[in-house]
């Protein structure tokens, strides 16, 4: 029944290692986001993505690259991960985009630590 | 560019009113959110408000003055529950309309 699911909950991983974070919405929702929550709990924008196309990318490292195989999944893809990566990742879900007044739905977050 | 403040902390008691502000400076502005964060978990929807005015919903309301880029969210009968984060968020007209523009957030703590 879980509406936004990310996996994993948790990664801990090495710098310079290569990882994925994992999010699907069973909401029937058009538009998917990356958020990044850093350790003063400042909440920001990564990606968006509308029907499988990207419609907003903030400036983001490219080492960041988002994937939507589909609408209800939205996948973001770290290449040679940094210490200043190590955050808490979140991502959200909403019947169209947010300008219009929809609700975005939170996953659970995945917290990423680079050692 | 766009500047959101909120209150960093505040302390209020179990049972009483607690009013959380919110101003924004940002240009095509559309609307305001107000979400829930409680430690640990992911932001959770309160309210959204478009037009002036306050818009009210059980304990908690939401108002906003466009005119005055300003926006509170107040919280009745406070209950223990109700400590966390709370998160000012807007959103705007162009290019970027899908966007949330989080605060920095408002972390309350109520007490007994």
């Amino acid at each position: 029944d879980t509406a936004v699911s990310q996996t994993p909950k948790y990664l801990v991983t090495q710098m310079g290692n290569d990882k994925s974070i994992k999010c699907e919405q069973n909401l029937g929702h058009d538009t998917m986001y990356w958020y990044k929550q850093d350790s003063k709990k400042f909440l920001k924008i990564m990606f968006s993505y509308n029907n499988k196309e990207l419609i907003i990318n903030e400036t983001v490292p490219n080492r960041f690259s988002p994937k939507s195989p589909d609408k209800a999944h939205l996948n973001l893809h770290i290449n040679s991960l940094e210490l200043g990566d190590s955050a808490v990742y979140f991502c959200a879900s909403s019947h169209d985009t947010s300008g219009g007044g929809d609700t975005q739905y939170f996953g659970p977050g995945t917290r990423l630590t680079v050692l | 560019g766009q500047n959101i403040d909120q209150p960093t902390e505040m302390t209020a008691t179990e049972g009483a009113i607690v009013q959380i502000n919110c101003t924004y400076q940002t240009s095509g502005f559309n609307g305001l959110f107000w979400y829930q964060q409680h430690a640990g978990e992911a932001p959770t929807f309160l309210s959204y408000n478009v037009l002036d005015g306050l818009e009210e919903k059980g304990r908690f309301s939401s108002f906003l003055s466009r005119s005055k880029g300003y926006s509170y969210l107040l919280l009745k009968e406070l209950q223990m529950k109700d400590s966390a984060s709370y998160l000012c968020a807007v959103t705007r007209y162009g290019g970027s309309q899908g966007n949330l523009i989080f605060g920095k957030g408002t972390k309350l703590s109520v007490k007994p």
